[in-house]
């Protein structure tokens, strides 16, 4: 699976409830990332990482939250303030190659709300 | 920041066709382009780049070019097969220099069906 684990694959989240997905890589890559994804809409980032204890707001940082205490473990928190948390969410981490970073994608979380 | 654009949405071919699939940019300072395949319910999966100092690059039946005076490039698919029906992305990203690391701005997608 590429060394990327995303868990769990389905999220269902109560009204008023915080929820965490995990994502690993034992990759030794340093960046990060986590990227929403709805329908017509493509990728859109919500938050990365180039390196530990160190992260920076994307494009739609309301409403989430990130911690990264390891290398390996780059956790997405979705609050109780985010609210259309609907989607298919992608983590992602890269490695540079010839001066560039290529980024790969974790299998995905699919989190809706009941 | 950096805005890509992407065309078409849809695009339907008939098997052995060529499909192509547009992407313009607003960042000059922009300088990695990917593309990546994304099949239903799956990862997206990297499938070909091209970075800005070459304007074309081919791999097999896939083939990138990147025009950087108007600030495009396309995503050129030949003798489609019904396994290439997926979503494609096209992305730009002013890269880094040295140690850090740069963003990607991902276009709409384009969804891809090749009927046999």
């Amino acid at each position: 699976d590429g060394g990327i684990t995303q868990s769990p694959k389905y999220l269902f989240r109560k009204e008023g409830q915080n929820v965490t997905l995990s994502c690993e890589q034992n990759l030794n890559h340093d960046a990060m990332y986590w990227y929403r994804q709805d329908p017509g809409q493509g990728l859109r980032l919500i938050y990365y990482s180039q390196i530990v204890n160190d992260f920076q707001k994307g494009d739609i940082a309301e409403g989430y939250s990130v911690s990264r205490e390891k290398k390996e473990s780059f956790p997405l928190t979705v609050t109780s303030a985010q609210k259309n948390p609907t989607a298919f969410y992608l983590c992602a981490s890269s490695i540079k190659a010839g001066g560039f970073e290529v980024q790969y994608f974790g299998a995905g979380t699919r989190l809706s709300v009941l | 920041g950096e805005n890509v654009e992407q065309h078409p949405s849809t695009l339907s071919v008939q098997e052995g066709d060529s499909a192509v699939i547009k992407c313009t940019y607003s960042d000059s300072a922009s300088n990695y382009f990917p593309w990546y395949k994304q099949e239903l319910g799956k990862r997206p999966q990297l499938i070909i780049d091209i970075r800005s100092n070459v304007g074309e690059k081919k791999d097999q039946r896939i083939a990138v070019t990147l025009n950087k005076t108007a600030k495009h490039f396309s995503l050129h698919i030949t003798e489609t097969q019904p396994e290439d029906s997926a979503v494609y992305f096209c992305a730009a990203s002013s890269g880094a220099g040295g140690t850090s690391y740069g963003k990607l701005t991902f276009g709409q997608g384009t969804i891809l069906t090749v009927h046999p």
